[in-house]
């Protein structure tokens, strides 16, 4: 199947500092790819879908000034949590459908963000 | 979104057949359902999806009612590996987002 990676795996950081997250779809093009955030012992949340070439549509809730979501190619989403805080820790997800109809969404293996 | 309810857990024996239930009553015309699966701290993982008739794949098979308002994800042989959280959803056709439920957290015992 398709492949979807992402980077860093995980990261820990500052309060106060930002953290800049890349989404890759490795053999194919995906011209959408959605974001989840994800806290322990719960389901994926979904926070934004990122649009190659234009803006980024957020969930409710969801600040689009603290996460922000730059779809520069085909290939390459980025989430930026800017001024992260301990409350942002979460496993971040993306995924990018493909397949016919876009049946098939595949995602990456997450990104652990543990802010101090 | 249409909601889907799960079993909170369930547990197999390894080798055994499992079967993981899905309701989903209120389930549009238009609507896929698809099951993924997520492995301890992984991303999820596409599992299979169908329509109206059932559906096998090298992972599973899934069995839809008649009526669409249920459905039933069946691995035939469950292995320690098949340990996981496993969600039903709703979409439709295109270029849409999964909503998540809370899934079901199915266990294997050797």
């Amino acid at each position: 199947g398709a492949v979807v990676s992402q980077h860093p795996s995980w990261v820990i950081c500052k309060s106060g500092t930002s953290v800049k997250i890349e989404c890759r779809s490795l053999d194919f093009q995906a011209t959408t790819m959605f974001w989840y955030r994800q806290f322990p012992k719960q389901s994926l949340m979904l926070m934004a879908t990122s649009n190659e070439g234009s803006k980024a549509t957020y969930e409710q809730g969801v600040e689009k000034d603290k996460f922000l979501i730059n779809h520069a190619s085909l290939t390459l989403s980025t989430l930026t949590v800017t001024s992260a805080h301990p409350e942002d820790s979460s496993f971040y997800i993306c995924s990018a459908p493909t397949g016919v109809s876009y049946n098939e969404q595949f995602f990456g293996p997450g990104t652990r963000l543990t802010v101090l | 979104d249409a909601k889907t309810t799960q079993p909170n857990s369930m547990e197999s024996n390894e080798e055994e057949p499992v079967h993981l239930p899905c309701n989903h009553s209120t389930i549009s015309g238009t609507d896929y359902i698809h099951w993924y699966r997520q492995l301890p701290s992984q991303g999820p993982e596409y599992v299979i999806h169908g329509l109206t008739s059932n559906v096998n794949n090298r992972m599973a098979s899934l069995a839809i009612a008649e009526d669409r308002k249920s459905s039933t994800l069946i691995l035939h042989r469950a292995t320690l590996r098949d340990a996981a959280v496993y969600y039903c959803i709703l979409r439709p056709q295109g270029n849409t987002p999964l909503v998540f439920g809370k899934g079901t957290r199915l266990s294997v015992i050797a």
